[in-house]
């Protein structure tokens, strides 16, 4: 069974860089049909889609958090990776990763989910 | 303020049917993308509940169903149960902000 597990430091100062693992198991991430990705959830707020990557290394990013995320893969040891540079307080949230089903434009099996502070 | 709008709160007693709409615009639903719905209970990851406007995935039950209609799209669920009560999001993508956007979610509390 295909599950998705993040992980990562819970605080991080602001100005500094997140960084964020999401370790699949279940299935190889070379699958040919799916690709990952990241979607982010501000305390009491809605979601908000940070980026995909397919497992040959194209990505695809939000306009919004474009200039600040770089998304990359490791497909020898079946982990995808987030980076978010220069962080600010509002970019506290809990970061999920996640399967794309596709090219469909939705996130079809999830990870728990990692909370994330940027505080000092 | 969420690109696709829906009601924040919705709410029905057991074995009643809700609904939860959920309105976009030219550039998104009325754009022909389809539109995705995920349940998020109290304190878990969001969960894949209507993809392609109306399609379940294996073991969501036949009680969820999603429908779509020019520049909006409806989440409906009949038979309400106490474990229904879960925070619902719609989703979609935006051409004009070659974005994936979200609705801000519909608090569903069953009475």
């Amino acid at each position: 069974q295909l599950q998705l597990q993040e992980s990562g430091p819970g605080l991080v100062k602001p100005s500094e860089t997140l960084s964020l693992t999401c370790t699949v198991s279940g299935a190889s991430i070379n699958r040919s049909s799916y690709y990952w990705g990241w979607i982010r959830q501000p305390p009491e707020k809605g979601l908000e889609w940070i980026g995909n990557i397919y497992y040959s290394g194209s990505t695809y990013y939000s306009p919004s958090l474009k200039s600040r995320v770089t998304i990359s893969v490791d497909t020898s040891k079946n982990q995808f990776y987030l980076k978010l540079t220069s962080v600010i307080a509002s970019d506290t949230a809990v970061y999920y990763c996640a399967r794309r089903a596709g090219t469909n434009y939705y996130m079809d099996v999830w990870g728990r989910g990692t909370s994330v502070t940027v505080s000092s | 303020q969420s690109v696709l709008t829906q009601p924040p709160s919705v709410s029905g007693a057991p074995g009643q049917r809700v609904t939860i709409s959920c309105t976009g615009g030219s550039s998104n639903i009325g754009a022909g993308y389809d539109v995705h719905w995920y349940q998020q209970l109290p304190g878990t990851a969001p969960k894949l509940l209507i993809y392609a406007n109306s399609n379940r995935p294996s073991g969501v039950p036949n009680r969820f169903s999603g429908s779509k209609s020019d520049s909006s799209a409806s989440l409906a669920i009949t038979g309400l149960q106490a474990e229904d009560e879960a925070d619902y999001y719609c989703q979609s993508y935006d051409s004009s902000l070659s974005d994936w956007v979200f609705g801000g979610g519909t608090k569903l509390t069953v009475l």
